[in-house]
């Protein structure tokens, strides 16, 4: 099993520039996350999905739109990058366990914005 | 913000002794979770202790919890160069099937031999 997997492992856009950041999991998990981590700080919750069909808003969602495109992809969009969207983007997922929910994460996305 | 904060930032100790991380949060928690990240990957779970629980152990880790002081610590014992690595815990709100975690800042281990 490849675990969670992120696309692209680097990516330079410039300001006003659009793309999607890609992510999939193959360990049949119903939630999964998007989170940014900045230089000297723990990571942040962007958006997350609980299920198939379902997003909503973490921490630090604007500037961001996220899809749910089926149980295991959950995709990032930019749709104006911005200097301050400049970070390392991690993907994670969790299944249920009873009440213990830990996260397995992809290997992440650096984007830089000029 | 940052509901979790860890103390040391850095840390830096000799193979074979023992490392100490600690930290603190703010609000009720269902459970407190510890991550590694090895510089330039992504994060890796390590344990988790539940809000009911005071101590766990896993191998060489183990993890304390007190809710009355709103307080995690992580120890590695002997650790090894391997164990170089920053460490985050993370607060854990469970919200239906899905885990809303907020992390520390983190905490940064050297292990020199």
């Amino acid at each position: 099993n490849a675990g969670v997997t992120q696309t692209p492992k680097f990516q330079v856009l410039k300001t006003g520039q659009s793309m999607t950041l890609q992510c999939a999991q193959d360990m049949n998990h119903n939630s999964m996350y998007w989170y940014r981590q900045d230089p000297g700080m723990g990571l942040r919750l962007i958006y997350y999905s609980a299920s198939e069909g379902t997003t909503d808003k973490g921490e630090v969602p604007n500037g961001y739109n996220v899809s749910r495109l089926n149980k295991r992809e959950f995709s990032l969009r930019l749709e104006s990058a911005a200097p301050s969207q400049t970070s390392v983007y991690f993907c994670a997922s969790s299944a249920r366990t009873g009440i213990s929910y830990e996260q397995y994460f992809g290997p992440g996305t650096r984007l830089t914005v000029t | 913000s940052q509901q979790g904060e860890e103390d040391p930032q850095a840390l830096s100790i000799q193979e074979g002794e023992n490392a100490t991380m600690n930290c603190s949060y703010k609000t009720s928690i269902n459970n407190l979770q510890w991550y590694r990240q090895n510089s330039g990957r992504g994060l890796v779970h390590l344990i988790l202790i539940r809000s009911n629980e005071r101590e766990k152990h896993s191998g060489r880790l183990r993890v304390t919890l007190d809710t009355s002081k709103k307080s995690s610590s992580l120890l590695i014992t002997a650790s090894r160069a391997a164990d170089t690595a920053s460490y985050f815990c993370a607060t854990a709100r469970n919200t239906g099937t899905a885990s809303k975690l907020t992390f520390g800042t983190g905490t940064r281990l050297q292990v020199t031999l």
